[in-house]
């Protein structure tokens, strides 16, 4: 098992460009949960998928983002214009219905100029 | 609002020592609770957890105390090592319809040689 894989681990891009961030869960893995970390307001739940559908996307800030999940297998999560204060690490995370523990992957570090 | 408070912010220990993190929450309706490990770079991995229904749990050098009356619960890391500094975060498992993982800022471990 390869994990939960986010691309890419780094992107630098400058403000007002559309970023877009990347995600393969664990085969078999019903929840998709996409997280920002920063040093001031620590794990944020940005929106969490069950079966491909959103159920809470209370926590994306604002409507610059967006995710989609189009299958199983893949989900997006997209800042469009992005702004300097949208650097942070942004992690991906899934789960099996029948359990609780989540599997992180390792993260894309994104800094906005 | 912060459901689940966590302390120390950070934490020095000498190897071979008790490191001691402790969090309380606020909200009854939470069914589990883990504790999630970080190291630089990487995204959190599940430690341990426990259910409200049980006081205790240890695997290996580590140990959840959980006092329900009192809404508090802590990691214990028994004879840390120098392998062990990175950030711990405890959480609790929202139940119902919208289950999420309501999480604490985290402490930052350094285990001194």
């Amino acid at each position: 098992d390869a994990g939960v894989i986010q691309s890419p681990r780094h992107e630098v891009t400058e403000m007002g460009q559309e970023v877009t961030l990347r995600c393969k869960p664990i085969s078999g893995h019903d929840y998709l949960f996409w997280y920002r970390q920063t040093m001031m307001r620590g794990l944020e739940l940005l929106i969490y998928f069950n079966n491909n559908v959103p159920i809470d996307d209370s926590g994306m800030p604002e409507d610059r983002f967006s995710a989609k999940m189009p299958n199983a297998s893949f989900s997006t999560l997209k800042i469009q214009p992005s702004e300097p204060r949208d650097s942070a690490v942004y992690f991906c995370a899934s789960r099996r219905d029948t359990t609780y523990g989540y599997t992180f992957g390792s993260g894309t570090r994104l800094t906005v100029v | 609002q912060q459901q689940v408070k966590q302390s120390p912010q950070s934490l020095i220990v000498q190897k071979g020592g008790i490191s001691i993190i402790n969090c309380a929450y606020e909200n009854t309706a939470f069914d589990y609770f883990p504790w999630y490990q970080q190291f630089p770079g990487k995204g959190p991995a599940l430690l341990i957890a426990i259910r409200p229904d049980v006081s205790e749990k240890k695997e290996g050098r580590f140990t959840i105390s959980f006092n329900k009356s009192a809404k508090q619960f802590s990691l214990h890391i028994m004879d840390s090592q120098p392998g062990d500094s990175a950030t711990y975060f405890c959480a609790a498992n929202q139940a119902g319809n919208n289950r999420k993982l309501i999480w604490g800022l985290g402490t930052s471990l350094a285990v001194n040689p």
